[in-house]
């Protein structure tokens, strides 16, 4: 079974500072991950994601994820938070191999302080 | 850039009344799918459909959802007797047909539409 979770239910930062997003994945499988963000009244973007290829994996916005299977995690970071950062962060976790769906994490909410 | 639009952004209804949820996926795309959230919950999977078929539902996609689509843009989610368990966020996304015999899963997501029942 798959199952996604994230440590933190919310994430502060200052302006500038880096941030760091915790995912920890449980698949019976080789997964693909992703990270999602929402920003109010928006529909979840996709930031970036991880199907097999390199480990440390680029998105957008200047965010990067590096899956680590012996750590079964996929930490999602960027070296300086914006103010439009603020927002709400999903881990998650594709089915297994051919399946449609995707198993979401509780979310993070990261608030980024001026 | 193209996107996933959803109808109405909310929805009141009373308890036992049909509610259909639309939703306007990407215009090439072919795989089409429902999430919810719950309020304070994770986002579940509903159910995903492909060439005008259900290929995957969930548990909760019971006898009381059904999904159409009835025209070549729209695609419905209905819930025949709402229930007030049934208040909940739900979500559209859509994908690509290549994205996914690339093994790509990425799915788009619509704004969702805040559905209460009352």
């Amino acid at each position: 079974a798959q199952s996604v979770t994230q440590l933190d239910s919310h994430v502060s930062v200052s302006e500038g500072t880096p941030v760091l997003l915790r995912c920890n994945y449980s698949s019976s499988y080789s997964p693909s991950l992703f990270w999602y963000v929402q920003h109010p009244n928006k529909g979840l973007q996709l930031l970036l994601k991880y199907t097999s290829a390199a480990t440390l994996v680029k998105g957008i916005n200047g965010f990067e994820a590096e899956f680590k299977k012996s750590e079964t995690s996929f930490h999602l970071t960027k070296p300086s938070a914006h103010m439009s950062d603020a927002a709400e962060y999903f881990c998650v976790v594709s089915g297994e191999t051919g399946a449609n769906n995707l198993f979401f994490g509780t979310g993070t909410r990261l608030t980024v302080i001026p | 850039e193209p996107e996933v639009t959803q109808t109405p952004s909310h929805q009141v209804t009373q308890m036992g009344q049909e509610v259909i949820l639309r939703c306007v996926p990407i215009s090439n795309h072919l795989y089409f799918y429902w999430y919810r959230q719950i309020l304070g919950q994770k986002v579940e999977f509903l159910v995903s459909f492909y060439n005008n078929e259900i290929s995957e539902k969930s548990e909760i996609f019971d006898d009381q959802f059904s999904v159409e689509r009835p025209d070549g843009s729209n695609f419905t989610l209905k819930i025949r007797s709402t229930k007030l368990e049934d208040s909940a966020m739900y979500f559209c996304a859509s994908s690509d047909a290549a994205d996914r015999l690339a093994g790509e899963l990425e799915q788009y997501f619509g704004p969702g539409t805040r559905l209460t029942v009352t």
